[in-house]
């Protein structure tokens, strides 16, 4: 199957900072999904994004699918940003939208 | 917005009782996903649903079923509740080639 790695494993920063976390994955996808945990352990999805770039607020993310990888950007951070940061990936058809998860980012802002 | 519905917040069972967990979710999305997340094994698909009474194994089937009679209900059925079943569920929905959206999860512990 598809393997999935996300670095750092754990990040912890200053309220304010910029950071940048990677996601690199070891065959060609048509599905890249990024998902915020937060501390209660409800999953958000942040970015449905298979190639390309998208931006929400301070958050953006760009996937260069020829060369296997992702990042996520988040600018200005703020304490509601912590927790664990995961990257899904897959290739998808008619019946079979299977998500393979790296092991997660864990975030933590820091006042 | 995508709602998805689980059952149970918290849930404690016995060793060999047959458990349901149940999941609703209000969008008419034709995928849905059972998940268990444990700490440093991240998140692994059960089973997953692309239709009403379709279903496909996931990575971790062994020891679980489930049921889609309805479109809008996906159930995990565990058999016969072992300790080693103890983990956090977490059901989600999509359409195809489209984010997936997850429920607040279920934390299961089999005593």
């Amino acid at each position: 199957g598809i393997q999935v790695e996300q670095s750092p494993p754990d990040l912890i920063l200053q309220e304010g900072a910029n950071s940048t976390l990677r996601c690199n994955f070891s065959d060609s996808v048509n599905n890249l999904q990024w998902f915020h945990q937060n501390p209660w352990g409800q999953l958000i999805n942040l970015f449905y994004i298979p190639s390309g770039t998208k931006q929400n607020g301070r958050l953006s993310a760009t996937t260069v699918a020829t060369e296997r990888y992702s990042l996520l950007y988040i600018s200005s951070s703020q304490t509601t940003d912590s927790g664990v940061y995961f990257c899904a990936v897959g290739r998808s058809n008619f019946g079979n939208e299977k998500l393979t998860f790296g092991t997660g980012t864990r975030l933590t802002i820091i006042p | 917005d995508v709602k998805v519905t689980q059952s149970s917040r918290y849930l404690v069972k016995r060793t060999g009782e047959k458990v349901f967990l149940e999941c609703v979710q209000d969008m008419d999305h034709e995928n849905m996903f059972w998940y268990r997340q444990d700490p440093g094994l991240g998140l692994r698909l059960i089973y997953f649903s692309y239709d009403v009474k379709m279903k496909e194994k996931g990575d971790i089937p062994e020891g679980y079923s489930v049921s889609r009679e309805k479109k809008e209900r996906f159930s995990l059925i565990l058999e016969s509740a072992s300790t080693n079943q103890t983990s956090m569920y977490l059901c989600a929905s999509s359409l195809s080639l489209s984010p997936q959206h997850f429920g607040d999860g279920t934390r299961l512990s089999i005593l």
